[in-house]
């Protein structure tokens, strides 16, 4: 399996400040994924990111809001800019392995005051 | 759409005390559906994938199946180490490789 690794690990920030999230994997993968988990619910992807084309992102999620960059097969960072306190949730990366399995990181838990 | 259900949302067992997590999923093709385990305030950990119909695996006290319209996750003599949320996710074959994920089941183990 893949082992990833996020940083932060957790942050608390202001409103209207943003947070890059920076996701790093021990080898070379395609497809990296990133999600939302808000608290109580189960995961939603926001956006696809494979590295040398634009990210690919989900109904209700756009680039202004959240944009990715993937500069090489083994990390990606994750921007939630002008931040809300409906932005607080763990973010977490993912990377597609073996198959369709999906391996995922330690997630970003972040808190908007 | 595709979809995923999971039951029940919570469960409470007594250490020993075997029982089954259900997966519901409708989708247009399955291409794979996913179990994991996720701790409090961590990622979720891959536990197995099922790719067809009368597929099981099996790993320590966890035993998963599939069915045409369904997933469980079998629990035997489970421990308190075990409580977790278990999540199920399916992938489906629209040419995507999006993941629907279920809500989760939260499992806790008394000791």
């Amino acid at each position: 399996s893949a082992v990833i690794s996020q940083k932060p690990s957790r942050d608390i920030c202001q409103r209207g400040t943003s947070l890059t999230i920076q996701c790093q994997v021990d080898s070379q993968v395609t497809m990296m994924f990133w999600y939302r988990q808000q608290p109580g619910q189960s995961l939603t992807l926001i956006a696809t990111a494979n590295q040398g084309s634009e990210a690919t992102y989900e109904s209700g999620f756009v680039i202004d809001k959240f944009p990715i960059s993937r500069p090489n097969l083994t990390f990606s960072t994750l921007t939630v800019s002008n931040m809300s306190p409906e932005d607080s949730s763990i973010y977490l990366c993912s990377v597609l392995h073996t198959g369709y399995e999906q391996y995922f990181g330690p997630g970003t838990r972040l808190t908007v005051t | 759409e595709d979809q995923v259900t999971q039951s029940p949302e919570a469960l409470r067992l007594q250490e020993g005390e075997s029982s089954s997590l259900n997966c519901s999923y409708t989708v247009s093709g399955l291409r794979g559906l996913f179990w994991y385990r996720q701790d409090p305030g961590k990622g979720p950990e891959f536990l197995f994938t099922l790719y067809s119909a009368g597929e099981e695996k099996e790993k320590e006290r966890l035993k998963a199946t599939l069915t045409k319209k369904e997933s469980f996750l079998h629990i035997t003599a489970p421990k308190p180490e075990d409580s977790a949320t278990y999540l199920c996710a399916v992938h489906s074959t629209s040419g995507t490789y999006k993941y629907i994920f279920g809500t989760g089941t939260r499992l806790k183990v008394l000791a």
